[in-house]
């Protein structure tokens, strides 16, 4: 059974940084391109991340560019987010989530953790 | 403002047959797969259609999905009440450097 459970949320001031992790597990975790999508508080879903299973290619959207960094470590069947600069408009709860193969450029999300939240306030 | 636009929301009675839209680009729905999720409340969302018109698993066949140039729809048949949620068509953008995209979402409500 495929599982993904987030951790590394929390309150956090602007400018603040925060790494979020997700542990994966029941498939073979090389194998499969992650995201990572974000959905702020009654908002609508936003494509935050991407990164190749095999050779650590990355994409991210524009919002985040710069700022936020997504890492695996396929040793440890982990996918992180690395997020500096925080601002207000970072608040959501953050998804980590599977695509069906090794492949990035697709809007194929498998299976999705139970999220995990992001609070950026003074 | 999303990249792809969907109706706000949307509604039926139970037995009834509905329709979610999605409309994009040349860039998006006109050159990529698209995917439909539900979002139960509370819940994180699952995987309801992809390639277009491909159901996982485990999904009624009630759910079906059809995609046309730059256009793409969900049609749900057999309307049940649990059936209410939130719907997100999504694709892959190949403007800029390549990026994912979602619809804003339709609120669906089974009257």
């Amino acid at each position: 059974e495929v599982q993904l459970l987030e951790s590394g949320g929390g309150l956090v001031q602007p400018g603040g940084s925060l790494r979020l992790s997700c542990a994966a597990s029941g498939f073979t975790f090389s194998s499969y391109a992650m995201s990572w999508v974000r959905q702020a508080p009654g908002k609508g879903l936003e494509w935050v991340s991407t990164i190749s299973g095999s050779d650590g290619r990355t994409h991210y959207a524009d919002s985040v560019k710069g700022r936020f960094t997504i890492s695996r470590d396929n040793s440890k069947n982990t996918l992180y987010l690395q997020m500096n600069s925080l601002r207000a408009d970072d608040t959501a709860i953050y998804y980590c989530a599977k695509k069906q193969a090794d492949i990035v450029a697709r809007g194929d999300f498998d299976y999705w953790g139970q999220g995990t939240l992001v609070t950026v306030s003074s | 403002q999303s990249v792809l636009t969907q109706p706000p929301s949307a509604s039926g009675t139970p037995g009834q047959r509905v329709t979610i839209s999605c409309s994009g680009s040349s860039s998006n729905i006109g050159s990529n797969y698209v995917y439909w999720y539900q979002q139960l409340p509370g819940t994180a969302p699952k995987l309801l259609i992809y390639n277009n018109n491909q159901r996982p698993s485990g999904v009624p066949d009630r759910f079906s999905g059809s995609q046309s140039g730059t256009s793409a729809s969900l049609a749900i048949s057999g309307l049940r009440s649990d059936d209410e949620a939130d719907y997100y068509c999504a694709a892959w953008d190949d403007s800029l450097s390549g990026r994912g995209v979602f619809g804003g979402g339709t609120k669906l409500t089974v009257l």
